[in-house]
């Protein structure tokens, strides 16, 4: 089944301490993204990558890192978490040339930092 | 960049009605334009979509029409079913000036809630 896989899907934790959201996708796309998700703002694009090792910033990149050294998977990596990035994070994939417009999601990973 | 308004907010109607969600645009050069469902737990789902070149796209009981010249884009549900609640987003893409190679960014709407009173 085509789908796109994020872990863990709820997850608890503190101001400061790292975590990683793995996401994983079994389409072979090239283009991955993520975005969070927060009431009354829609869904807006944290990073994004158009293939292994090329990565660059969406619109709200600040306190986010990111790695694509595989294809199919793209971690979103808090080095320092705050109370701010409690939100609901979305991973997507999507075919990389023109037209390709349909980006498939993943289930969502719910984040509380206390 | 692109700023997308979305209206309304919020929803309700009888099941069997239509229900009506409207968005705006701000770049003229946008081209492309999905509807993505989102359901309790899950993540969004394209249901629709239209590109510049066409006026309205039917599909079932689902119909996007889009005014280019007025900047504006509205999802249109018929007959109603209680499976039609969802929180339903649009969004606008314009083509990556730069380069050919499908980063079409999608700006998001901020959502409306639908639900469908049985």
């Amino acid at each position: 089944e085509a789908q796109v896989t994020q872990n863990p899907r709820y997850l608890i934790t503190v101001t400061g301490k790292k975590l990683t959201v793995t996401c994983s996708q079994n389409m072979n796309h090239e283009y991955m993204s993520w975005y969070r998700q927060d009431p009354g703002l829609g869904l807006r694009q944290i990073y994004y990558s158009m293939n292994v090792e090329v990565t660059d910033k969406g619109d709200v990149p600040e306190g986010y890192k990111v790695s694509r050294k595989e294809k199919r998977n793209f971690p979103l990596i808090l080095e320092s978490p705050s109370p701010n990035q409690t939100s609901l994070y979305f991973c997507a994939s999507k075919i990389a040339y023109r037209g390709g417009n349909e980006q498939y999601f993943g289930p969502g990973t719910r984040l509380t930092v206390t | 960049g692109e700023n997308v308004e979305q209206h309304p907010s919020t929803l309700s109607v009888q099941e069997g009605d239509s229900a009506v969600i409207k968005c705006t645009y701000s770049d003229s050069a946008s081209n492309y334009f999905p509807w993505y469902k989102q359901e309790l737990g899950k993540g969004p789902q394209l249901i629709i979509d239209i590109r510049s070149n066409v006026g309205e796209k039917k599909d079932q009981r689902i119909a996007v029409t889009l005014n280019k010249t007025a900047k504006h884009f509205s999802l249109h549900i018929t007959e109603t079913q209680p499976e039609d609640s969802a929180v339903y987003f649009c969004a606008a893409t314009a083509p990556d000036s730069i380069s050919n190679f499908g980063n079409e960014k999608l700006t998001f709407g901020t959502g409306t809630r639908l639900t469908i009173i049985p």
